[in-house]
């Protein structure tokens, strides 16, 4: 059962031009989301987050928004660069379980073109 | 470097052998966890630690894994009679106590990872 799903493996921007990378979710608990990037042989970096009270959430290039009702959640990122070319993942996590483990999605692959 | 530290980054390891990883989380945060992550999947919840208690393990950590965390710092996470499906790199992050007022107190923060690679 995949609780968090990123639909598109793989996305192909040209530099300078906006990337969106989607994410959907199935479980109504969670409360806050997480996109995290990845470069191959190391750990994911948090990037930004955004808690179910939101509905955007902007840091500098990158903007998440959500959308409770479609239980789906978008990351923008504008201008694209060419280093922000690595595997991205969406996360969340059910506030009232306590635990803050977090359910990830299986990636989408990014890749901006100079 | 205060960030959360993976030791072996690699280890290559026979069939049936035993491994161990060690984690040095964030130092003022409680809570450790381990993830799992294989090609083209995200990283997959294992076990988490409050603390030096282990609170909650994955139906996907086996009798043959076992993780500790003896004095609430760092932790180890053990793996006996390795198989070939163990190969994976294995991911240890940490988190501080949450607080619920605020909202960037439940981001947790990854290590490098740990690659175990079973011929």
């Amino acid at each position: 059962d995949q609780q968090v799903k990123q639909n598109s493996p793989s996305l192909s921007v040209q530099e300078g031009r906006i990337s969106i990378l989607n994410c959907d979710y199935t479980n109504s608990m969670f409360d806050y989301f997480l996109w995290y990037k990845k470069y191959p042989a190391e750990g994911p970096t948090f990037l930004i987050s955004i808690s179910s009270i939101k509905d955007k959430n902007e840091d500098g290039r990158f903007t998440v928004f959500l959308n409770k009702s479609a239980k789906h959640l978008s990351l923008h990122i504008v201008p694209s660069q060419p280093g922000d070319s690595a595997v991205y993942f969406c996360a969340a996590s059910d506030g009232s379980s306590n635990t803050g483990k977090l359910i990830f999605g299986q990636g989408t692959t990014l890749q901006v073109k100079p | 470097d205060t960030g959360v530290s993976q030791d072996p980054r690699h280890k290559i390891t026979k069939r049936g052998q035993n491994v161990t990883f060690r984690c040095d989380p964030i130092s003022e945060h409680n809570r450790l966890y381990w993830y799992r992550q294989t090609l083209g999947q995200g990283p997959e919840f294992l076990t988490y630690f409050q603390n030096e208690a282990q609170l909650e393990k994955s139906r996907l950590l086996s009798d043959r894994f076992s993780a500790e965390r003896p004095k609430g710092s760092f932790s180890t996470l053990e793996i006996q009679r390795t198989e070939q499906g163990d190969s994976a790199m294995y991911l240890c992050a940490s988190r501080k106590r949450q607080d619920r007022l605020l909202s960037s107190g439940n981001t947790i923060y990854f290590g490098e990872g740990s690659w175990l690679t079973v011929v």
